[in-house]
Formats: structure tokens, C-alpha cells, sequence
């Protein structure tokens, strides 16, 4: 079946700009995660989706980063004037609900801020 | 904070040795815990879980060890092969919270 997909791949944008990142989750899974990801590191959570819940927004790291989610299913991770410390790797993953689920990751959006 | 953490940031075996990825964590209200591996360029994939009602849980060659006393979970791997070289992630999460906490990741290197 369909994993989570994550678009585009890659992105490369300048300094300034606002980039949207795209994520969809396995279809049925309610809840919806964003994680970052920098070189040789760990991942740093940025929001969570649980269903019609508020999302936690807790992990988002400036008032530049907000993120939706669309009829309970696809989410948009925007970044507006993007800074060179933006550049990572974007990671969504979903899971049936929230609690004890494993959660299922895309591939990634390798974003790079020249 | 909260943190999650292991002890060694790279591990080096042999093929079909067995591995031991260690992971401390801090938060005491985490009652769910999962391994993951990370290839070059992909995704997290989830290799493991446990919850915090038991102390043992076996998969497929691997095994998965939780100490709540001091906090500290481990993940080994019998007869690794080569592709099982990747990074090694664990993470906590309290349930009633929803996010995951991750630790930094080990990388292990299988040689032949």
C-alpha cells in the first residue's frame, strides 16, 4: 500500500523567500506529524495533528513556520522568508491515532537556503 | 527537559555478530517507546516498539529491553548482516502528549 508522501524531493530556494513543503499521510491515519532534521542529527518536532483536535504547535521554532492540515488528510508546512538556518530535511509521518502507534515517515524534504 | 539520548554516537560489528544500541531517557510520565532505522536519504522506519507495562518484546532477529528503573532502553540485533548498517534511532513519548521525543542516533557499520 501507499506510504506517507512527502513533495517535492528537493528544494532549493533563496534567502528571503517562502517555500511550502507538502505532505501526504497514509490514507485512514488521524494523526499527522513534522519533524526536522538536520545533518547527523536527531529529529526536532515541529507540530502534531490528532483529527479535529488543535494541533500542537509547540515545536515550531519562530512565527515564520506555520502548517496546516486539509480536510484531515494532506498537510502544508510553510516557511516564510526562509534563513539560511532553515536548511534541513522536513520529515512527515502519520499514525492511525495518536498514543501508542508507530509512526510512519515519508522521505523527506531536502530543503537547502542559499 | 526531556531529552532522550544514547550512549554511543557509532557502533562497528561484524556480520553475524550481534548488536547492542543502547538509549537513556529522562521523562518518567514516557510510557511508549520505539526504535527506528534510518537509511541514507529515507525516512525513519519503524522497527520496534514497546510499552511501558513490559520490560521485553521480540521481533524478527530483534530484541528490544526496557529498564524503567534507571530509565534506559536497548535494542539488539542477532547475526547482523550488512544491511542493517544504518542509523539507529529511539524515541519516548508520553501517550497523553502525542509527540515523540528522538535521540540523537547511533550509526552502525557492519563489516564483512
Amino acid at each position: 500500500g501507499a506510504g506517507v508522501s512527502q513533495s517535492p524531493s528537493n528544494k532549493v530556494t533563496e534567502k528571503g523567500k517562502d517555500v511550502e513543503l507538502r505532505c501526504d499521510p497514509i490514507s485512514g491515519h488521524t494523526a499527522l506529524y513534522w519533524y526536522r532534521q538536520s545533518l547527523g542529527q536527531g529529529l526536532e518536532f515541529l507540530i502534531y495533528f490528532q483529527g479535529n483536535s488543535a494541533p500542537d504547535k509547540s515545536g515550531l521554532p519562530s512565527d515564520r513556520f506555520s502548517a496546516e492540515r486539509t480536510g484531515g488528510s494532506v498537510s502544508t508546512l510553510t516557511i516564510q522568508r526562509t534563513q539560511q538556518e532553515d536548511s534541513a530535511v522536513y520529515l512527515c509521518a502519520s499514525s492511525l491515532m495518536g498514543g501508542a502507534q508507530p509512526q510512519h515517515f515519508g522521505d523527506g524534504t531536502r530543503l537547502s537556503i542559499l | 527537559g526531556e531529552s532522550v539520548g544514547l550512549h554511543l554516537p557509532t557502533l562497528s560489528v561484524q556480520e553475524g555478530d550481534n548488536s547492542i544500541i543502547n538509549c537513556a531517557y529522562s521523562n518518567s510520565a514516557s510510557d511508549y517507546f520505539i526504535w527506528y532505522k534510518q537509511e541514507s536519504g529515507k525516512g525513519p522506519q519503524f522497527i520496534i516498539d514497546i510499552r511501558s507495562n513490559m520490560d521485553k518484546r521480540q521481533g524478527q532477529r530483534v530484541t528490544v529491553l526496557l529498564n524503567k528503573t534507571v530509565k534506559h532502553l536497548s535494542l539488539q540485533i542477532a547475526a547482523t548482516q550488512p544491511g542493517d548498517s544504518a542509523v539507529y534511532f529511539c524515541a519516548e513519548r508520553n501517550t497523553n502528549a502525542g509527540k515523540s521525543t528522538f535521540g540523537d542516533g547511533t550509526t552502525l557499520t557492519v563489516k564483512p
